[in-house]
């Protein structure tokens, strides 16, 4: 059964710094993995998809990359701004499935200005 | 704009009623989802369908039910059979794998539901 770990859980940076999140999942088979963020009491929004054949996506700050064989994902963040605050989902799905996410738990960044 | 609309917002159930959550997209896409989101446990697949008049059990479907009559909607209902129904509960929508490089989600805003 796939599983998706994210680590750490919880992490509080100052303003400005550059940070890396991390994913793994325990089956490589995957079809793609998208990185979500979740404010407080909100929906997701889809930060990077990234499909199985691709290593890496980018959009403004964020930098996500893929390595299937290692089954690890990154979510670097450049700059961190006090708005970048929120939950961070990675999830995966499945190759040959029903197109199911599997998520990891996330993890809550704090930026302190 | 195209996107997924959840309503009501808030929801409170009394014991033993039952309550239909609301979810409509206008992205054309033929899959829909809901999960349900409890704190620490992350997200977990209630039901799923990939056409119309067609559904499928995801990990928790146990008291709940859904239909799928048009394919903008995909309504879940919470019955008075879920012992636990308070959590924040989220739809989705996709195209399915393979119809084209773009599969990816867009979720809806969420519903969080109170037992009172």
């Amino acid at each position: 059964k796939q599983e998706v770990t994210q680590i750490p859980a919880a992490l509080s940076v100052p303003e400005g710094e550059n940070l890396v999140l991390n994913c793994s999942f325990t089956d490589s088979a995957i079809y793609n993995l998208q990185w979500f963020r979740q404010d407080p009491g909100k929906g997701l929004t889809s930060l990077l998809l990234i499909q199985s054949s691709q290593r890496e996506q980018t959009s403004g700050r964020l930098n996500a990359s893929l390595d299937k064989s290692s089954g690890r994902s990154t979510l670097y963040i450049a700059a961190s701004q006090p708005g970048d605050s929120a939950t961070y989902l990675c999830a995966v799905v499945l190759g040959g499935s029903q197109g199911n996410l599997i998520f990891g738990k996330g993890t809550k960044l704090s930026v302190k200005p | 704009d195209g996107g997924i609309t959840q309503s009501p917002k808030y929801l409170f159930r009394k014991e033993g009623q039952n309550v239909t959550l609301s979810c409509e997209q206008n992205l054309n896409h033929d899959a829909m989802y809901w999960y349900r989101q409890d704190p620490g446990q992350g997200l977990r697949l209630i039901y799923y369908s990939q056409i119309v008049n067609d559904f499928q059990k995801g990990d928790i479907a146990e008291g709940y039910s859904v239909s799928r009559e048009k394919k903008e909607s995909f309504p879940l209902t919470v019955t008075s059979a879920q012992k636990n129904p308070t959590a924040f509960y989220l739809c989705a929508s996709s195209i399915l794998p393979g119809q084209g490089v773009n599969y990816g989600y867009t979720f809806g805003s969420g519903t969080r539901l109170t037992v009172v």
